[in-house]
């Protein structure tokens, strides 16, 4: 699977858009990118995935550019509640390996 | 949404003794899980792939012996840790797959709440 690279931590401020950027320059054709995040203490969630449009659902929109060289997860009006570790990936969907691979990801804190 | 469910969600344990770890799909027909785990302030990192009826694929560096794995249905795997010592007391987390008609799998990996081992 294709490296991710993304920054260790951010802070947003409360009812703010967060921009959370991830960059895969060495994705393949058919990788998705995928994103998780992980509350303190609990499994990490699956909040969205793509692999070339922009994509948005309940959670979160996913801008992802049209080289695929890079990919951005918009959470857009932060809660403190949304104060976790968010993981972007990028894999092969579906077939005989997709088991998921996690880097360590950005510590988003929600500030009041 | 998909629910996977994990038991016991915290455990004490003697230091030799074997712990054992569930991992259920609620709603859902898993014919692949994975079994992870994580230690204070590192990411997760994936032990072994569980696939339904078959022996568990292991990562390198994990001890096959130690960390039983057994997936004996759709929905059920089990993580053994066999002869537990402090050192694996750790957060072990399991994903499923969910299968999607046709045999397809849908993309998303749904993860369980997490088990928390401490070895004293």
């Amino acid at each position: 699977d294709a490296k991710t690279t993304q920054p260790t931590s951010m802070d947003c401020a409360e009812g703010r858009a967060a921009n959370l950027p991830c960059n895969h320059s060495t994705i393949s054709g058919n990788e998705y990118v995928y994103w998780y995040r992980q509350i303190h203490s609990q499994g990490p969630q699956y909040i969205i995935h793509g692999l070339k449009n922009n994509e948005t659902n309940e959670m979160a929109s996913l801008i992802i550019t049209e080289d695929r060289k890079s990919s951005t997860l918009i959470l857009p009006h932060a809660t403190l509640r949304d104060t976790a570790v968010y993981y972007c990936i990028v894999r092969v969907a579906g077939g005989s390996n997709y088991k998921l691979t996690f880097g360590k990801g950005t510590l988003l804190t929600v500030n009041p | 949404g998909a629910v996977v469910s994990q038991h016991p969600s915290w455990v004490i344990c003697k230091s030799g003794t074997s712990v054992k770890i569930e991992c259920r799909s609620l709603d859902f027909q898993a014919t692949t899980m994975f079994w992870y785990r994580q230690f204070p302030k590192q990411s997760l990192m994936l032990m072994a792939t569980s696939n339904e009826g078959s022996k568990a694929t292991y990562e390198q560096g994990v001890e096959k012996d130690k960390f039983l794995i057994n997936h004996a249905s759709l929905t059920l795997s089990t993580l053994t840790v066999t002869s537990a010592h402090p050192e694996d007391s750790s957060f072990y987390i399991c994903s499923a797959a969910k299968v999607a008609g046709g045999g397809r799998t849908v993309g998303e990996l749904f993860f369980g709440e997490g088990s928390r081992l401490t070895v004293l």
